[in-house]
């Protein structure tokens, strides 16, 4: 098992540019999550999917679009990026009930110039 | 709204230190919670979880109870290796139909020899 999978590890884009953060899981679970994690800011909820076919927005959600394409992948769009989204991105992942444990990809840092 | 609050780091400690990290909450419901840990440059990865109150989580040494009374979950440890320095993270997650996780701001440990 890989677990959960992102790509790319490491990205740089200009301002105003585009890209798409994939994610993958191969756990057969329900939910998956987009964080990112700023210094001093702990982890913060960009997106949620609680189950194949449904998006929530977290904490948050501004300048950012998600894609649930089945039950294995979800996705993070960036449209227009900004400096503020120079961070480090997580993606997550449990099976669907509030006693499992989540579990995280390794991570995409991404530097918007 | 639902909160985790942990204790500020840096925490710095020689080995064979006795660690504690202090965790308090407030939420609605009967949350379960989580302590998670990152090492340097990967994920987050699940230290240890208790899913009601008096229940006591553990695994490689650490150790956490659940105390409903106080609405607290502080790690401890009894002697903390130079391999423990890392990032910790508490987290809750309450029974809702969102299962959203709510995470500390995370509090890091650095063990010297």
């Amino acid at each position: 098992n890989a677990g959960v999978t992102q790509t790319p590890k490491f990205q740089v884009l200009k301002t105003g540019q585009s890209m798409t953060l994939q994610c993958a899981q191969d756990m057969n679970h329900n939910s998956m999550y987009w964080y990112r994690q700023d210094p001093g800011m702990g982890l913060r909820l960009i997106y949620y999917s609680a189950s194949e076919g449904t998006t929530d927005k977290g904490e948050v959600p501004n300048g950012y679009n998600v894609s649930r394409l089945n039950k294995r992948e979800f996705s993070l769009r960036l449209e227009s990026a900004a400096p503020s989204q120079t961070s480090v991105y997580f993606c997550a992942s449990r099976r669907g009930v509030s006693t499992d444990t989540q579990y995280f990809g390794p991570g995409t840092r991404l530097t918007v110039l | 709204g639902d909160s985790v609050t942990q204790m500020e780091g840096p925490v710095t400690l020689s080995e064979e230190a006795f660690l504690t990290i202090n965790c308090t909450y407030t939420a609605t419901g009967y949350p379960s919670l989580f302590w998670y840990v990152q090492y340097p440059g990967e994920g987050l990865q699940l230290l240890l979880k208790a899913t009601k109150a008096d229940d006591k989580g553990s695994n490689k040494g650490f150790e956490a109870t659940y105390r409903k009374e106080t609405t607290s979950f502080h790690l401890e440890k009894g002697s903390v290796q130079v391999s423990d320095s890392a990032v910790y993270f508490c987290a809750l997650s309450v029974a809702s139909g969102t299962y959203k996780y709510i995470f500390g701001t995370g509090t890091r440990l650095k063990v010297l020899a």
